[in-house]
């Protein structure tokens, strides 16, 4: 069954500095979100993307926070200065048509210090 | 504000034993309620959509059900490999988003 990629598992950086987390969604997938979750917490929306630009956000996603799908296979959401509450699961997902099931991949925990 | 309650916060039960779990939501106008699972570590993995009122899914030991105000996943004879916490999130109608509103999860565990 095909399913969302993402790269790295695990990334620890400082605060301050930039991160990029990559995904690859499945391929004939329209629709690619971002998603997190904080330790204990709930999964929360942070943005999603369609047709090459970004069809809705969240309050989380501001001006550190950029998305890009550089290639036909790629997803990749970039924090310029990270922050210690940054440090949460990043979960990349996709889906075929919009309000459909999303497909999530095991996600990547961003761990600042 | 949109909410999703998902009720208890964690459940114990024996192999064999069936249960319910509940999502109750308060949104401005239902788009569509899904159920998910989760494994430590992992992502969610999709289970059922459901879009109207008196709609029901079914799959294996797990079936899901939608009234205006709430749904149930329903766990019949549950096995230890059915383990794990599962969410529940909507899609509001309000405008126009797209984007999914989660609970909190139920952590089950299912002892042999």
């Amino acid at each position: 069954e095909p399913e969302v990629t993402q790269t790295p598992s695990h990334q620890v950086t400082q605060m301050g500095q930039e991160v990029i987390l990559r995904c690859v969604p499945i391929s004939n997938h329209l629709y690619f979100y971002w998603y997190r979750q904080i330790l204990g917490q709930k999964v929360e929306f942070l943005v999603s993307f369609y047709n090459n630009e970004i069809s809705e956000k969240s309050e989380i996603f501001d001006d550190q926070f950029s998305v890009e799908r550089p290639d036909g296979s790629n997803f990749t959401l970039k924090i310029r200065s990270t922050k210690l509450e940054d440090s949460a699961m990043y979960f990349c997902a996709s889906s075929e048509r919009t309000r459909e099931k999303l497909f999530f991949g095991s996600g990547t925990q961003l761990s600042v210090l | 504000e949109d909410q999703v309650t998902q009720s208890p916060e964690a459940l114990r039960l024996q192999e064999g034993e069936s249960s319910s779990l509940n999502c109750s939501y308060t949104v401005s106008g239902l788009r569509g309620l899904f159920w998910y699972r989760q494994d430590p570590g992992k992502g969610p993995e999709f289970l059922f959509t459901l879009y109207s009122a008196g709609e029901e899914k079914e799959k294996e030991r797990l079936k899901a059900t939608l009234t205006k105000k709430e749904s149930f996943l329903h766990i019949t004879a549950p096995k230890p490999e059915d383990s794990a916490t599962y969410l529940c999130a909507v899609i509001p109608s309000q405008g126009g988003s797209e984007k999914l509103v989660f609970g909190k999860g139920t952590k089950l565990t299912v002892n042999p």
